[in-house]
């Protein structure tokens, strides 16, 4: 079964400044996608990015990057240039694949991050 | 693209009774999750469809859970005999592929 850890339980970072936020998983597969999502406080669940094992380079969107190390089982989010609405509960996810059976989503615990004034 | 549509949002119940979310996912999407989250917590899978056909249910999902996605459009997700600790948000989320899309939860209170 594949698992998903997210070791810190809580974060904060300044205004402006970058932060990163870790995670491992542990798969026997080969070919399976990876997620950020974010939960603001008492408000519904959305992706933040996504990559795919088979790419080597790192996904980026807009502020948000990975580093995605495959042989470490290793894919850590940074934000950049954080925003006070940067301030939500991140889960990182994993899944096998993504049609047909055992395509479900699996979730870390999250880790809950504030941004400072 | 309305997003996903869970209903009712909250519910409060006494333990014994029985309840039922409805969700209603993006419309071209063929893929539905059932998600619960407590809270601080991640969400724990419960079960999936693809269009009409419930293809894995969770070890979590007792004899007093189930689901259906009849003609594959909407969802519910019936709870019976409720006990304290079915107390949480239920999350639904549709896909096309492969990211999940989620509603907003139905949050359940059992008294």
């Amino acid at each position: 079964a594949q698992t998903v850890t997210q070791s810190q339980p809580e974060m904060s970072v300044q205004e402006a400044e970058t932060v990163t936020l870790s995670c491992t998983y542990d798969t026997s597969e080969s070919n399976y996608y990876l997620f950020w999502y974010k939960q603001p406080p008492s408000r519904q669940m959305i992706l933040v990015i996504r990559q795919e094992a088979y790419k080597q380079q790192n996904a980026t969107e807009n502020r948000f990057s990975v580093n995605f190390q495959k042989a470490a089982k290793s894919f850590s989010l940074k934000i950049s240039d954080s925003q006070l609405g940067d301030t939500a509960m991140y889960f990182c996810a994993f899944m096998n694949h993504p049609t047909g059976a055992n395509s479900k989503l699996t979730f870390g615990k999250g880790i809950t991050l504030s941004v400072r004034p | 693209d309305t997003g996903v549509s869970q209903d009712p949002r909250h519910k409060i119940t006494k333990r014994g009774q029985n309840v039922t979310f409805r969700c209603d996912p993006i419309s071209e999407h063929n893929r539905l999750y059932w998600y619960r989250q407590t809270l601080g917590q991640g969400p724990e899978f419960l079960t999936y469809f693809q269009n009409e056909a419930q293809l894995e249910k969770s070890r979590l999902l007792s004899d007093r859970f189930s689901a259906e996605r009849p003609k594959g459009s909407f969802s519910t997700l019936e709870i019976q005999r409720t006990e304290q600790g079915d107390s949480a948000m239920y999350l639904c989320a549709s896909s096309l592929s492969p990211e999940l899309f989620f509603g907003e939860g139905s949050r359940l209170t059992v008294l």
